[in-house]
């Protein structure tokens, strides 16, 4: 069966500092991998899907970058936190073509800006 | 974009009543799906559900396509069920791929 990890689970750090938050996946090759972020405990946003090692594409222009250095592992990461940066980080992945791909999450990173 | 729209925001039960949670969605779609996110945030897949009719145990969901709308029922509720529930779409638009999320019902069952 497929499992999705992510970590750390939660992270608190300065602004300015930089970011890095892992996603990997098991069980399953070639997935379309998605980064969300959910703010104030409600409504997810999509800011980077990954077709492929290598493939990034980008829904919102922010302060983060995400890369895939392999099939199954999926990073996202920040050269210096804004505050607005603070949020839930939900990683997901799916199967299919990308309009009706079925996406499963992972358990999330909870970041705290201060 | 497409808009999706989920009602109740809110809703108490006492456990072991039913419920029916209501998602409304602008425009046609090829994807949708239910969600529970529990306590701890984790999201839940619940349903994939563009057309038809499903059901897994006390849950079931029902979405009518060509009426824009989706429901989803839960049954002699339990504690555990307690959290946020998600409705999210993906338009049918050429280049449509995004999963466009509700902002959720808030559903907490006492015992």
């Amino acid at each position: 069966s497929q499992t999705i990890h992510q970590w750390p689970a939660t992270l608190v750090q300065p602004v300015g500092s930089p970011l890095s938050l892992e996603c990997t996946v098991e069980g399953t090759s070639n997935p379309n991998l998605y980064w969300y972020r959910q703010a104030a405990g409600r409504g997810l946003q999509l800011l980077f899907y990954s077709v492929g090692i290598g493939q990034i594409s980008s829904e919102v222009p922010q302060n983060l970058s995400a890369s895939r250095p392999q099939d199954r592992q999926f990073i996202l990461s920040s050269k210096k936190l804004l505050l607005s940066d603070s949020g839930f980080y939900l990683c997901a992945w799916g199967r299919g073509p990308l309009s009706t791909d079925t996406q499963y999450f992972g358990p999330g990173t909870r970041l705290t800006v201060l | 974009g497409i808009q999706v729209e989920q009602s109740p925001p809110d809703l108490i039960l006492q456990e072991g009543a039913n419920s029916t949670l209501r998602c409304n969605f602008s425009d046609s779609v090829n994807n949708l799906q239910w969600f529970h996110q529990n306590p701890w945030g984790q999201l839940i897949n619940l349903f994939y559900i563009p057309s038809g009719t499903k059901q897994n145990g006390r849950l079931s969901a029902t979405t009518v396509a060509t009426e824009r709308y989706s429901l989803l029922y839960i049954s002699s509720s339990q504690t555990t069920d307690s959290g946020v529930y998600f409705c999210a779409v993906v338009g049918s638009g050429a280049g449509s791929y995004q999963l466009t999320f509700g902002k959720g019902t808030k559903l907490s069952v006492i015992p």
